[in-house]
């Protein structure tokens, strides 16, 4: 079954808010992750990552937060833009090596005028 | 510096035809890897590859066959394509990092659609 899951398909937001991406794990051996961002037609795109020492990482408008205690992990996105519509994937990394990565379903962040 | 460079971006077959997509990165990256990603799913791991001559299966390898004889190189191939093989098709690549970083780089993928 999936290891890596997010709570929401679809999350739509005010423009200038800030949105909230949910994703919950369910490997405790996992020891990286990694959020990705992936407009219509493209790649995924590296936002932000985290590893499993730590609890919180931030970045330019971005913000990581990693529980756990209940595996869960989040990813803020601080005064949403247009651009910033797309699908969010969270990934796992469970052993640290080359076997690539395990992805959760997605959400797809909606940005209101 | 292209990145991750993948072709053909789309491809149409029919049933039990034949064909490579290639993947090519001019970044050095020692591990590549080939993931399908079907409507409203996340990417799924077919096949990965550790460095030049090695490679392994990921989570969906069935109708699938890869090679790596260079660094820069992962062609995926079908041997015989079949309907439920329709899908994007992306390849990554990654550097080896002191830790557990594994941050992969992709493609602007393939789209295939089998008839």
């Amino acid at each position: 079954g999936e290891s890596v899951g997010l709570h929401l398909p679809t999350l739509s937001v005010q423009e200038g808010d800030n949105s909230i991406i949910n994703c919950a794990y369910s490997n405790s051996a996992s020891d990286y992750f990694i959020w990705y961002k992936q407009e219509s037609g493209k790649g995924p795109q590296f936002i932000i990552d985290i590893r499993s020492n730590m609890d919180k990482r931030q970045g330019q408008r971005v913000t990581v937060l990693l529980n756990k205690t209940v595996k869960h992990l989040s990813l803020q996105i601080a005064a949403t833009q247009p651009g910033d519509s797309a699908v969010y994937f969270c990934a796992e990394n469970r052993r640290g090596g080359a076997d690539g990565l395990t992805f959760g379903k997605g959400t797809h962040l909606i940005i209101q005028p | 510096n292209a990145g991750v460079t993948q072709t053909p971006k789309f491809q149409v077959l029919k049933t039990g035809q034949s064909m490579t997509l290639q993947c090519a990165q001019d970044m050095n990256h020692e591990y590549m890897s080939w993931y399908r990603q079907d409507p409203g799913m996340g990417l799924r791991l077919i096949h990965y590859s550790v460095g030049a001559g090695i490679t392994d299966q990921g989570e969906v390898p069935n109708g699938y066959n890869v090679s790596r004889s260079t660094t820069e190189d992962f062609p995926l191939r079908l041997l015989s394509a079949a309907p439920s093989q329709t899908s994007v098709y992306f390849c990554a690549s990654s550097y080896s990092n002191r830790g557990s970083k594994n941050i992969q780089y992709f493609g602007a993928g393939t789209r295939l659609s089998v008839l």
